[in-house]
């Protein structure tokens, strides 16, 4: 039964980097892709990229291309996001899932808050 | 503004049947599967329906999915009340190269 565990909340300034964790439990995590997705307060999802477990192949959503970068430490089954030069409005609920959200994204992580504010 | 268009709200009281519609267009519901989340307030989505209308084993069969054309519905039969939750479509887009959400639609039960 595989599980993912993501770090805990973290609180930024405008300008700075976040780095958040996903860590799976589990089978052989080279095998996973991971999906990360965000979730503004109150707002719905946001589909933010891909990232192939085997491979290490990504696909990033345009709007993050830049500022966005998923990794994985295979490992430590471990795998990871960073965004950079954070704003106010990228305050959200970060989630990572295993697998493709249009093929069958589960389970999910338990989500990490990240605020960003001066 | 979402790509994929569902409405704001649904409801319906214990035992009914409710469907909840999403609405894309050819770049994505149109030729790709569509697949269904489920959110708890507080809470991470959990996968509903995947290839327009394939269930989890931990899912109940109250649960279905339905494609047709450019647009997708889930209906939940026998509705109780613990379905109170936000139900979100998700779709491939061939325009934009990735995957796209509705809006999500938030069930009431009454």
């Amino acid at each position: 039964q595989v599980q993912l565990v993501q770090s805990g909340p973290e609180m930024r300034k405008p300008g700075a980097s976040v780095k958040v964790s996903c860590k799976a439990s589990g089978n052989t995590f080279s095998n996973y892709d991971i999906t990360w997705v965000r979730q503004a307060p109150g707002q719905g999802l946001e589909w933010m990229g891909w990232i192939s477990g085997s491979s290490g192949n990504t696909n990033y959503a345009q709007k993050f291309e830049g500022r966005f970068t998923m990794t994985t430490d295979t490992s430590t089954s471990t795998s990871y996001m960073e965004l950079r030069s954070l704003r106010s409005d990228d305050t959200a609920i970060y989630y990572c899932a295993k697998g493709s959200i249009v093929g069958a994204a589960r389970p999910w992580g338990q989500g990490t808050l990240v605020t960003v504010s001066s | 503004q979402s790509i994929l268009t569902q409405p704001p709200s649904v409801s319906g009281t214990p035992g009914q049947r409710v469907t909840i519609s999403c609405s894309g267009s050819s770049s994505n519901i149109g030729i790709n599967v569509v697949t269904w989340y489920q959110q708890f307030p507080g809470t991470a989505p959990r996968l509903l329906i995947y290839s327009n209308n394939r269930r989890p084993s931990e899912v109940p069969d109250r649960f279905s999915g339905s494609k047709s054309g450019t647009s997708a519905s889930l209906a939940i039969s026998g509705l109780q009340s613990e379905d109170e939750a936000d139900y979100y479509c998700a779709a491939w887009d061939d325009s934009l190269s990735g995957p796209v959400f509705g809006g999500g639609t938030r069930l009431t039960v009454l």
